[in-house]
């Protein structure tokens, strides 16, 4: 069946260390998006990429960095530089054009210790 | 930065009851679409509107495009348990390819 796949489910990490969250897709979609949600909060768009080696940054970019090799896959590294990190991390895809429906991922709970 | 205004923020209800909840906004939007998400899952596409005044059902949903095109609402008929959940509305800015901007989120509880 197509659909977007995010792993792990569940993560833990120390501080101090940088964490790659994958997020897979089969549905040939151009654009791809990672969200970050916080208990109470509406979705915060951390990164965004319509095509394959580009990608721009969403409105909550610092501490985080992505890529794009491959039009299937969109890895966010949560990097020792956020704060913040203990959240849930949503990974989107759409066909391409910005702001249309977009199909979400089962998510990633990153906890820090 | 813009803002979608959800309300209400949670709700408490009776099963068998009908639910309202609503997104507003101060700008005019081109797209609306509702969400529904489980705990520890990712959100699921329940209906997308695309024209002012658009009104959409799916099953026991019924989702409106505000004629003003700054508002949408969701209805939900004869609320059963498998409601529960957190329901977000986002929209995509009118005359713009901006991102969608979602609302925080009306979390539903349904007592049996």
């Amino acid at each position: 069946d197509g659909g977007i796949t995010q792993s792990p489910k569940y993560l833990f990490r120390k501080e101090g260390q940088n964490v790659t969250l994958s997020c897979e897709q089969n549905l040939n979609h151009d654009a791809m998006y990672w969200y970050r949600q916080d208990p109470g909060q509406g979705l915060r768009l951390i990164y965004y990429s319509q095509i394959v080696n580009d990608f721009q940054k969403g409105d909550i970019a610092e501490g985080y960095s992505v890529s794009r090799e491959k039009k299937e896959s969109f890895p966010l590294t949560v990097t020792s530089a956020q704060k913040n990190p203990t959240a849930f991390y949503l990974c989107a895809s759409n066909a391409g054009a910005l702001g249309g429906e977009l199909f979400f991922g089962e998510g990633s709970r990153l906890t820090v210790l | 930065g813009q803002q979608l205004n959800q309300s209400p923020q949670s709700m408490f209800i009776q099963e068998g009851e009908d639910v309202s909840m609503n997104c507003t906004s101060s700008s005019i939007f081109n797209t609306w679409l509702w969400y529904k998400q489980d705990p520890g899952e990712g959100p699921v596409l329940l209906i997308a509107l695309y024209k002012a005044g658009e009104l959409t059902s799916n099953g026991r949903l019924t989702a409106q495009f505000g004629i003003t095109r700054k508002d949408s609402f969701l209805n939900i008929s004869a609320s059963i348990p498998s409601d529960v959940g957190i329901y977000f509305c986002a929209g995509q800015l009118g005359g713009s390819q901006g991102n969608l901007i979602f609302g925080k989120g009306t979390k539903l509880s349904v007592k049996p």
